[in-house]
């Protein structure tokens, strides 16, 4: 079946410590998306790509670092300088032309302890 | 930044029509009107896009202002299982930078 996984689904760190969550896609979509969300809050954009080898910051990109090497993988690193991690982050990927509907994955929630 | 306003809020009987609004006076031409759902804790879903015309699916109905400046997700006969919050983003296809605004907390009632 093709969609997005994201893992871990649950991740608990350390304060201070990087923290990479996996995002990847198996429906050949060319871009990628990071979101963060907050109880009772939407959702809010931290980096974006396009295409392979190539990314753009979103609203809320400090502290944050991804990579695109691939393009099926859009890994996101949560950097120690991030102030407030804890948050579900999900990832999403859309396909470019007419029906450019976005595919979310089912989230990954980080708990900084 | 999102281009759309909702309201924060708003309550459903069960088996009524819930009609849920989005302004998006800055629409441009070319930008497509786009409604998700996300259900507590997952990732958001898909409910209907349109243009210009009114759409329909299994899931709901969307109409557009002739203006296009703004628009309504119908849910024709809610359920409690469509509460949920609800979210109306506007973009141009090949405009890939998408930012969700808060949405609209829609709680169906018994």
């Amino acid at each position: 079946d093709g969609g997005i996984t994201q893992s871990p689904k649950y991740l608990f760190r350390k304060e201070g410590q990087n923290v990479t969550l996996s995002c990847e896609q198996n429906l050949n979509h060319d871009a990628m998306y990071w979101y963060r969300q907050d109880p009772g809050q939407g959702l809010r954009l931290i980096y974006y790509s396009q295409i392979v080898n190539d990314f753009q910051k979103g609203d809320i990109a400090e502290g944050y670092s991804v990579s695109r090497e691939k393009k099926e993988s859009f890994p996101l690193t949560v950097t120690s300088a991030q102030k407030n991690p804890t948050a579900f982050y999900l990832c999403a990927s859309r396909t470019g032309g007419y029906n450019g509907e976005l595919f979310f994955g089912e989230g990954s929630r980080l708990t900084v302890l | 930044d999102a281009k759309t306003t909702q309201p924060t809020s708003m309550d459903c009987a069960e088996g009524r029509a819930a009609n849920l609004p989005c302004n998006h006076s800055t629409i441009s031409g070319n930008e497509y009107v786009y409604w998700y759902r996300q259900i507590h804790s997952q990732g958001p879903q898909y409910i209907i896009h349109g243009l210009k015309n009114n759409e329909t699916n299994e899931m709901a109905s969307l109409i557009i202002t002739e203006d296009r400046k703004s628009s309504t997700l119908i849910l024709p006969h809610a359920t409690l299982r469509d509460t949920a919050v609800y979210y109306c983003i506007v973009f141009f296809t090949y405009d890939y930078k998408l930012s969700f605004g808060a949405g609209t907390t829609v709680t169906v009632r018994a």
